[in-house]
């Protein structure tokens, strides 16, 4: 059971590439998100979804879009990537249970540089 | 607009003294506090979920509490693997957002 596995761990960009970071999760949760955490700030929503075929803008989704076409795999999109987007992406899920909204499943992170 | 602050940002511990971590909230329609446990490089790691004024959590070394306004992380003779950044995040009815605080660092010197 691997959980949250995302990829890849660390990655450069230049100013205006675009890239994908990747999302899987094996515990069959409907709920998906992706969380971004900038040094010294708290961690910030960008999109998430509430099951395949459903996803939703959260605080922060400028710059990026998302897709979930299985319930397993949900991949975030930069596109054009500015120096902004530098940052520690977090993937997280969660159960459907109405008492487990907070109790998120992490990622171990995809740290992106834009150079 | 809803704020989370979590206080002090850094606490530097002596293995044995124990100590408390403080999250205060600003949230209409609190839904549930929790706290997560994060390690350098790594994910946070959820610890606990607290619904009501009153409600205790505890883990092994840990407890948590909650008031209407703010919630305490206590630490009982912490040891050195203790040392992690303890994040605190509320959510609010109607929405997936969680609002995270900053967090505060431990640190437990052996």
């Amino acid at each position: 059971n691997a959980g949250v596995t995302q990829t890849p761990k660390f990655r450069i960009l230049k100013i205006g590439q675009s890239m994908t970071l990747q999302c899987a999760q094996d515990m069959n949760h409907n709920y998906m998100y992706w969380y971004r955490q900038d040094p010294g700030m708290g961690l910030k929503l960008i999109y998430y979804s509430v099951g395949a075929g459903i996803t939703d803008k959260g605080e922060v989704p400028n710059g990026y879009n998302v897709s979930r076409s299985t319930t397993e795999y949900f991949p975030l999109r930069l596109e054009l990537a500015a120096p902004s987007q530098t940052s520690v992406y977090f993937c997280a899920s969660r159960t459907t249970s109405v008492g487990g909204t907070g109790e998120l499943f992490f990622g171990e992170g995809s740290r992106l540089t834009v150079l | 607009e809803d704020q989370v602050t979590q206080s002090p940002e850094a606490l530097r511990l002596q293995e044995g003294e124990s100590s408390s971590l403080n999250c205060s909230y600003t949230v209409s329609g609190l839904r549930g506090l929790f706290w997560y446990r994060q390690d350098p490089g790594k994910g946070p790691e959820f610890l606990f979920t607290l619904y009501s004024a009153g409600e205790e959590k505890e883990k092994e070394r840990l407890k948590a509490t909650l008031t209407k306004k703010e919630s305490f992380l206590h630490i009982t003779a912490p040891k050195p693997e203790d040392s992690a950044t303890y994040l605190c995040a509320v959510s609010k009815g109607g929405s997936e957002k969680l609002v995270f605080g900053k967090g505060t660092k431990l640190t437990v010197n052996p």
